[in-house]
């Protein structure tokens, strides 16, 4: 069925690094692609969108990559810091207002 | 103003009681969203509002119905619900799907939702 879905559930990264974040979606018709940031107590956050017809999409400190080959999104965190540490949703959308939300992946940042 | 604001915060409620979840927007947004969220889950769909009209209803049992009353106001009421259905409810809006095209949602801040 239509989903999307992650490879890690958890992420440890270090202060400074650099985090990646991965996301595997499998409707070939989503055309649209979010990511949110969740912290505790709180509801999801925008951080960062991009459309099929891009393949990189940058925004401060933060940069996503979508292959549309294999059907595979990612979230570049540059020097990541502990404000970051959150669950991180990609989502996809096929047209209209159905968004999908993958499993998310929790990262944490280590001080 | 780029809030969305659900209320109440915290609710606990018997199998039997009668309430309702309340969110406001005034982005100007025209289409209006309730996710449902357990614990260590993502969110998911339940209904979507397109120009205060129902456009989306994710096979939700009717013990949830939704209602817009105007274009800044979703609510959700509640009656009979099952200890299961305990959980996180978000609201979200986003500018609308303007000819097939969506934007990001803006998401409230939810209400943890507990049925005893």
């Amino acid at each position: 069925g239509e989903s999307v879905g992650l490879h890690l559930p958890t992420l440890s990264v270090q202060e400074g690094d650099n985090s990646i974040i991965n996301c595997a979606y499998s409707n070939s018709a989503s055309d649209y692609f979010i990511w949110y940031k969740q912290e505790s107590g709180k509801g999801p956050q925008f951080i960062i969108d991009i459309r099929s017809n891009m393949d990189k999409r940058q925004g401060q400190r933060v940069t996503v990559l979508l292959n549309k080959t294999v059907k595979h999104l990612s979230l570049q965190i540059a020097a990541t810091q502990p404000g970051d540490s959150a669950v991180y949703f990609c989502a996809e959308n096929g047209g209209g207002f159905k968004t999908i939300f993958g499993a998310g992946t929790r990262l944490f940042v280590k001080a | 103003d780029t809030e969305v604001t659900q209320t109440p915060k915290h609710l606990v409620m018997g199998m039997t009681n009668k309430k309702s979840l309340k969110c406001e927007q005034h982005m100007g947004h025209r289409a209006m969203y309730w996710y449902k969220q357990k614990a260590k889950k993502p969110p998911e769909l339940m209904f979507v509002y397109s120009y205060e009209k129902l456009s989306i209803n994710e096979s939700v049992p009717s013990r949830f119905s939704p209602e817009c009353p105007n274009s800044s106001l979703l609510n959700l009421h509640l009656h009979a619900l099952q200890p299961e259905d305990s959980a996180l409810y978000l609201c979200a809006s986003s500018q609308g799907a303007n000819r097939g095209v969506n934007t990001e949602a803006f998401f409230g801040q939810g209400t943890r939702l507990t049925v005893v």
